[in-house]
Protein backbone atom coordinates (compact mmCIF):
# COMPACT_ATOMS: atom_id res chain seq x y z
CA UNK A 1 0.00 0.00 0.00
CA UNK A 2 0.99 3.51 -0.66
CA UNK A 3 2.74 5.18 2.01
CA UNK A 4 4.23 8.49 2.70
CA UNK A 5 6.17 9.27 5.87
CA UNK A 6 7.43 13.22 6.86
CA UNK A 7 10.16 13.65 9.39
CA UNK A 8 12.45 16.69 10.02
CA UNK A 9 9.97 18.94 11.49
CA UNK A 10 10.66 20.43 15.00
CA UNK A 11 10.89 24.05 16.76
CA UNK A 12 13.39 26.20 14.89
CA UNK A 13 14.18 29.77 15.45
CA UNK A 14 13.33 32.62 13.32
CA UNK A 15 16.11 33.12 10.05
CA UNK A 16 16.84 29.52 10.69
CA UNK A 17 17.02 26.63 8.48
CA UNK A 18 15.30 23.02 8.72
CA UNK A 19 15.17 20.21 6.02
CA UNK A 20 12.15 18.54 5.90
CA UNK A 21 11.75 14.73 4.65
CA UNK A 22 9.80 12.20 3.04
CA UNK A 23 9.69 8.58 2.53
CA UNK A 24 7.61 6.92 0.36
CA UNK A 25 6.96 3.23 -0.29
CA UNK A 26 4.42 0.95 -1.70
CA UNK A 27 4.10 2.48 -5.72
CA UNK A 28 6.75 3.55 -8.01
CA UNK A 29 8.56 6.18 -6.72
CA UNK A 30 10.07 7.98 -9.76
CA UNK A 31 6.76 7.58 -12.16
CA UNK A 32 4.75 10.06 -10.14
CA UNK A 33 5.29 13.72 -8.99
CA UNK A 34 4.77 15.10 -5.89
CA UNK A 35 3.78 18.35 -3.67
CA UNK A 36 4.30 19.75 -0.61
CA UNK A 37 1.22 21.17 1.13
CA UNK A 38 1.01 22.95 5.09
CA UNK A 39 -1.87 24.02 6.80
CA UNK A 40 -0.96 26.56 9.95
CA UNK A 41 -2.88 26.05 13.09
CA UNK A 42 -6.39 26.29 12.81
CA UNK A 43 -6.07 27.41 8.88
CA UNK A 44 -6.93 25.66 5.74
CA UNK A 45 -4.38 24.21 3.18
CA UNK A 46 -1.41 26.13 1.60
CA UNK A 47 -0.02 24.11 -1.54
CA UNK A 48 3.93 24.88 -0.99
CA UNK A 49 6.08 23.82 -3.83
CA UNK A 50 5.66 20.63 -6.70
CA UNK A 51 8.50 18.79 -8.42
CA UNK A 52 7.92 16.52 -11.41
CA UNK A 53 8.44 12.77 -11.34
CA UNK A 54 12.34 13.00 -12.55
CA UNK A 55 13.25 16.14 -10.73
CA UNK A 56 13.49 18.00 -14.09
CA UNK A 57 10.32 20.47 -13.06
CA UNK A 58 9.76 22.86 -10.07
CA UNK A 59 7.52 25.37 -8.62
CA UNK A 60 6.62 27.37 -6.05
CA UNK A 61 4.23 28.86 -4.08
CA UNK A 62 5.57 32.65 -3.69
CA UNK A 63 5.32 32.70 -0.26
CA UNK A 64 8.44 30.28 -0.56
CA UNK A 65 9.88 31.09 -3.46
CA UNK A 66 13.99 32.08 -2.98
CA UNK A 67 13.82 30.70 0.71
CA UNK A 68 12.21 26.91 -0.22
CA UNK A 69 14.01 23.63 -2.13
CA UNK A 70 12.08 21.12 -3.06
CA UNK A 71 14.11 18.06 -4.18
CA UNK A 72 14.16 14.04 -4.65
CA UNK A 73 16.39 11.15 -4.44
CA UNK A 74 14.85 8.72 -6.65
CA UNK A 75 17.41 5.93 -6.05
CA UNK A 76 16.13 5.77 -2.00
CA UNK A 77 12.36 7.01 -2.55
CA UNK A 78 12.88 10.26 -0.68
CA UNK A 79 11.78 13.71 -1.38
CA UNK A 80 12.82 16.72 0.59
CA UNK A 81 12.04 20.09 1.76
CA UNK A 82 15.23 22.28 1.98
CA UNK A 83 13.48 25.36 4.54
CA UNK A 84 16.16 28.52 4.76
CA UNK A 85 15.31 31.93 6.35
CA UNK A 86 12.45 30.61 8.52
CA UNK A 87 9.54 33.03 9.46
CA UNK A 88 6.99 32.84 12.03
CA UNK A 89 4.19 32.53 9.55
CA UNK A 90 5.64 29.15 8.11
CA UNK A 91 4.60 27.86 11.03
CA UNK A 92 2.58 24.77 10.14
CA UNK A 93 2.01 20.89 9.37
CA UNK A 94 4.08 19.99 6.42
CA UNK A 95 2.57 17.11 4.30
CA UNK A 96 4.24 15.64 1.22
CA UNK A 97 1.31 14.27 -1.22
CA UNK A 98 1.54 12.07 -4.73
CA UNK A 99 -0.43 13.19 -7.30
CA UNK A 100 -2.66 10.42 -9.22
CA UNK A 101 -0.56 10.15 -12.25
CA UNK A 102 -1.73 11.70 -15.75
CA UNK A 103 -2.18 15.26 -13.95
CA UNK A 104 -1.66 16.69 -10.78
CA UNK A 105 -4.05 15.76 -8.27
CA UNK A 106 -3.15 14.44 -5.07
CA UNK A 107 -4.45 11.03 -4.34
CA UNK A 108 -2.28 9.91 -1.75
CA UNK A 109 -1.27 12.18 1.58
CA UNK A 110 1.14 11.69 4.55
CA UNK A 111 0.09 12.31 7.87
CA UNK A 112 2.57 15.47 8.22
CA UNK A 113 5.42 16.41 10.26
CA UNK A 114 5.36 19.73 12.26
CA UNK A 115 7.74 22.72 12.01
CA UNK A 116 7.34 25.46 14.60
CA UNK A 117 9.10 28.89 14.16
CA UNK A 118 9.36 30.52 17.18
CA UNK A 119 11.87 32.16 19.15
CA UNK B 1 -2.19 34.10 -9.72
CA UNK B 2 -5.77 32.40 -9.65
CA UNK B 3 -7.57 33.16 -6.86
CA UNK B 4 -10.24 30.78 -5.56
CA UNK B 5 -13.56 31.75 -3.05
CA UNK B 6 -15.83 28.76 -1.54
CA UNK B 7 -19.18 29.16 -0.28
CA UNK B 8 -20.61 29.25 2.03
CA UNK B 9 -17.83 29.46 4.44
CA UNK B 10 -19.84 27.43 7.40
CA UNK B 11 -23.17 25.54 6.87
CA UNK B 12 -25.27 23.59 9.20
CA UNK B 13 -26.81 20.52 8.39
CA UNK B 14 -28.12 17.47 9.14
CA UNK B 15 -28.01 13.90 8.41
CA UNK B 16 -29.84 13.32 5.12
CA UNK B 17 -30.08 16.98 3.63
CA UNK B 18 -28.55 17.66 0.62
CA UNK B 19 -25.56 20.02 1.07
CA UNK B 20 -24.22 22.32 -2.00
CA UNK B 21 -20.88 23.48 -2.12
CA UNK B 22 -19.73 26.43 -4.44
CA UNK B 23 -15.94 27.22 -5.63
CA UNK B 24 -15.16 29.80 -7.91
CA UNK B 25 -12.22 30.33 -9.46
CA UNK B 26 -11.08 34.00 -10.70
CA UNK B 27 -10.30 33.05 -14.19
CA UNK B 28 -11.04 29.85 -16.59
CA UNK B 29 -9.03 26.58 -15.00
CA UNK B 30 -10.73 23.99 -17.74
CA UNK B 31 -11.57 21.30 -15.96
CA UNK B 32 -8.95 21.22 -13.29
CA UNK B 33 -10.57 21.14 -10.25
CA UNK B 34 -10.26 18.60 -7.15
CA UNK B 35 -12.57 18.32 -3.68
CA UNK B 36 -10.90 17.17 -1.10
CA UNK B 37 -12.13 15.88 2.36
CA UNK B 38 -10.40 16.66 5.88
CA UNK B 39 -11.46 15.83 9.05
CA UNK B 40 -9.97 17.38 12.13
CA UNK B 41 -6.26 15.71 12.81
CA UNK B 42 -6.30 13.82 9.16
CA UNK B 43 -4.85 14.50 6.35
CA UNK B 44 -6.86 15.53 3.39
CA UNK B 45 -9.08 12.90 0.92
CA UNK B 46 -9.22 12.87 -2.56
CA UNK B 47 -13.72 13.03 -3.57
CA UNK B 48 -13.34 14.85 -6.91
CA UNK B 49 -11.20 15.31 -9.56
CA UNK B 50 -11.25 17.25 -13.39
CA UNK B 51 -14.59 18.80 -11.56
CA UNK B 52 -16.97 15.60 -11.89
CA UNK B 53 -14.85 12.24 -11.39
CA UNK B 54 -15.42 10.85 -8.43
CA UNK B 55 -12.35 9.03 -6.70
CA UNK B 56 -12.28 5.26 -6.60
CA UNK B 57 -13.30 3.89 -3.65
CA UNK B 58 -15.25 7.88 -2.28
CA UNK B 59 -19.83 7.12 -2.33
CA UNK B 60 -21.37 7.95 -4.79
CA UNK B 61 -23.81 10.52 -2.82
CA UNK B 62 -20.67 12.96 -3.49
CA UNK B 63 -20.70 14.50 -7.02
CA UNK B 64 -19.26 17.50 -8.76
CA UNK B 65 -20.39 19.26 -11.59
CA UNK B 66 -18.98 22.73 -13.42
CA UNK B 67 -20.35 25.94 -15.46
CA UNK B 68 -17.72 27.94 -16.30
CA UNK B 69 -15.56 29.32 -13.55
CA UNK B 70 -18.14 27.76 -11.02
CA UNK B 71 -17.84 24.83 -9.47
CA UNK B 72 -20.23 22.46 -7.38
CA UNK B 73 -19.86 19.49 -4.45
CA UNK B 74 -23.08 18.34 -3.66
CA UNK B 75 -23.45 15.38 -1.02
CA UNK B 76 -26.83 13.96 -1.91
CA UNK B 77 -27.60 12.89 1.28
CA UNK B 78 -25.37 14.17 4.38
CA UNK B 79 -24.32 10.76 6.62
CA UNK B 80 -22.37 11.57 10.10
CA UNK B 81 -19.09 10.96 8.73
CA UNK B 82 -19.40 13.26 6.14
CA UNK B 83 -19.30 16.02 8.95
CA UNK B 84 -15.77 17.93 8.21
CA UNK B 85 -13.88 20.17 6.37
CA UNK B 86 -13.96 20.64 2.30
CA UNK B 87 -11.23 22.24 0.14
CA UNK B 88 -11.16 22.59 -3.52
CA UNK B 89 -7.77 23.00 -5.11
CA UNK B 90 -7.14 24.32 -9.03
CA UNK B 91 -4.37 22.51 -10.88
CA UNK B 92 -4.96 24.40 -14.14
CA UNK B 93 -1.21 25.52 -13.16
CA UNK B 94 1.35 26.45 -10.62
CA UNK B 95 0.31 28.04 -8.12
CA UNK B 96 -1.91 25.10 -7.42
CA UNK B 97 -4.06 27.28 -4.34
CA UNK B 98 -6.47 25.89 -2.40
CA UNK B 99 -9.85 27.40 -2.06
CA UNK B 100 -10.64 28.64 1.82
CA UNK B 101 -12.66 25.73 2.38
CA UNK B 102 -16.00 25.00 3.91
CA UNK B 103 -16.73 23.41 6.94
CA UNK B 104 -19.59 21.21 7.62
CA UNK B 105 -20.98 20.57 10.86
CA UNK B 106 -24.24 19.43 12.65
CA UNK B 107 -26.90 21.06 13.38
Amino acid sequence: QVQLVESGGGVVQPGGSLRLSCAASGFKFNNYGIHWVRQAPGKGLEWVAFIRYDGSLKYYADSVKGRFTISRDNSKNMLYLQMNSLRAEDTAMYYCAKISGGWYYIDYWGQGTLVTVSS
Amino acid sequence: DIQLTQSPSFLSASVGDRVTITCRASQGISSYLAWYQQKPGKAPKLLIYDGSTLQSGVPSRFSGSASGTEFTLTISSLQPEDFATYYCQQLNGSPFIFGPGTKVDIK
